[in-house]
């Protein structure tokens, strides 16, 4: 069974461009999460959806950051306009369930704005 | 602000040796979660615990879930060069179960 897969792998944009991340999860996982590590800090929730609703989006930086998962499948994080600050690496997760149930985490994507 | 505290930063051990690191925070969580990071993957989950005083093992790894249920340690025997990675703790705090809160991460390098 394929895991959770992310969109591009890297990416490198200029400050003031747009970016769209996409990730992919476990099939049949209704909770998706998103986190993001920025250099030398630790990983940290972004937001949660389950199935198309958002639970939970109060780790979201803000309103530059726009989060969908039209159908309940599959999301896109979408940065625009990137700043300098928002390098860093976007991991996405899944879950079968909400609340004690392991995340299985995607490789992340790794966004550098120049 | 910083939630969890995790030390050491970086550990450099010899192969073969034990190895031990461990997670403080003074909030109360309600799990607590070890898992590793190799170079280009995200993170995986090697040991979830879910109650105070919880010890549970997988493998050479060894985790428990502190009394005061704000601390947890991670122990790994006998390591192997394949040991070599990111090891971060996690949890989660009342009443959000599903928001993972992690630490810095102890960079694990291995000495042949």
């Amino acid at each position: 069974e394929a895991g959770v897969t992310q969109f591009p792998s890297h990416s490198v944009i200029e400050k003031g461009q747009t970016v769209t991340l996409r990730c992919d999860p476990i099939s049949g996982h209704d909770n998706l999460y998103w986190y993001r590590r920025v250099m030398g800090k630790e990983i940290k929730f972004l937001l949660h959806f389950v199935k198309e609703s958002k639970q939970d989006e109060s780790g979201m930086p803000n309103n530059r950051f726009l989060a969908e998962r039209t159908g309940g499948t599959y999301s896109t994080l979408k940065v625009q306009p990137a700043e300098l600050e928002d390098s860093g690496v976007y991991f996405c997760a899944s879950s079968l369930r909400s609340g004690q149930e392991t995340q299985y985490f995607g490789p992340g994507t790794r966004l550098l704005v120049l | 602000g910083q939630q969890l505290n995790q030390s050491p930063q970086s550990m450099f051990i010899q192969e073969g040796e034990d190895v031990s690191m461990n997670c403080t925070s003074s909030s109360i969580f309600n799990t607590w979660l070890w898992y590793k990071q190799d170079p280009g993957e995200g993170p995986v989950l090697l040991i979830a615990l879910y109650k105070a005083g919880e010890l549970t093992s997988n493998g050479r790894l060894t985790a428990q879930f502190g009394i005061t249920r704000k601390d947890s340690f991670l122990n790994i025997s006998a390591s192997i060069p394949s040991d070599v990675g990111i090891y971060f703790c996690a949890g989660t705090r009342p009443p959000l179960d599903d928001k993972i809160i992690f630490g810095k991460g102890t960079r694990l390098h291995i000495l042949p």
